[in-house]
């Protein structure tokens, strides 16, 4: 069974940083890419970061582009999101999401998200 | 950027009833478009991919059609456990982009 979690959220202040951190299971890591999506308070989903099976390729939505970077770790199947000078617009639910392919395209198993408030 | 625009943004129907919600590409993505269902407090649930394939273990009541840039998602016989939130994504090209989600509420 394909298993999903987040870990690291919490509350840092506007200009501050944070790793989230995504241990997954129950399949071949190195063979899906990887995904945050977040979610914040009253809104939809917003997509924020893909890193390809084996890591070797990363996309950024423009809105955390040169603040946020995504990398894994195939030996612990696990991704991170460093997430720098954060924003109070960032405050959100991240979901981690396990792809359907090695470089990109839909999120078939989430996990249950980690809340990350920016507030002074 | 690829634009994605659901309507309605809110729906009310009853157990039993049809319901299709549609989305809008702002340039043609083929037929590179998934549709979620999120519920409050729960991990989102991937339904369809590819506009009309149905994820293994997603009921037959759900379908999706459509390509270029005008797709649907249908539910043909609403059930209790459908009232949610519903997102499409286009997996044209990055950035990916959802849909503004559209909400389903029970009548």
């Amino acid at each position: 069974e394909v298993q999903v979690l987040e870990s690291g959220g919490g509350l840092v202040q506007p200009g501050g940083s944070l790793r989230l951190s995504c241990v997954a299971s129950g399949f071949t890591f190195s063979n899906h890419a990887m995904n945050w999506v977040r979610q914040a308070p009253g809104k939809g989903l917003e997509w924020v970061s893909t890193i390809s099976g084996g890591g070797t390729v990363t996309y950024y939505a423009d809105s955390v582009k040169g603040r946020f970077s995504i990398s894994s770790d195939n030996s612990k199947n696990t991704v991170y999101l460093q997430m720098n000078s954060l924003r109070v617009e960032d405050t959100a639910i991240y979901y981690c999401a396990k792809d359907t392919s090695r470089y990109g395209t839909y999120c078939d198993s989430w996990g249950q998200g980690t809340l990350v408030t920016v507030s002074s | 950027d690829i634009q994605m625009t659901q309507s309605p943004t809110s729906v009310s129907a009853s157990v039993g009833d049809r319901v299709t919600i549609t989305c809008r590409a702002s340039e043609d993505i083929s037929r590179w478009l998934a549709w979620y269902q999120h519920k409050p407090g729960r991990a989102p649930q991937f339904l369809i991919y590819a506009a009309s394939s149905l994820q293994s273990g997603v009921p037959s009541r759900f379908s999706g059609s459509g390509s270029g840039t005008d797709f649907t998602l249908t539910i043909s016989s609403l059930q209790r456990e459908d009232f949610a939130t519903y997102y499409c994504q286009q997996a044209d090209s990055f950035p990916y982009t959802f849909g503004q989600g559209t909400k389903l509420e029970i009548k």
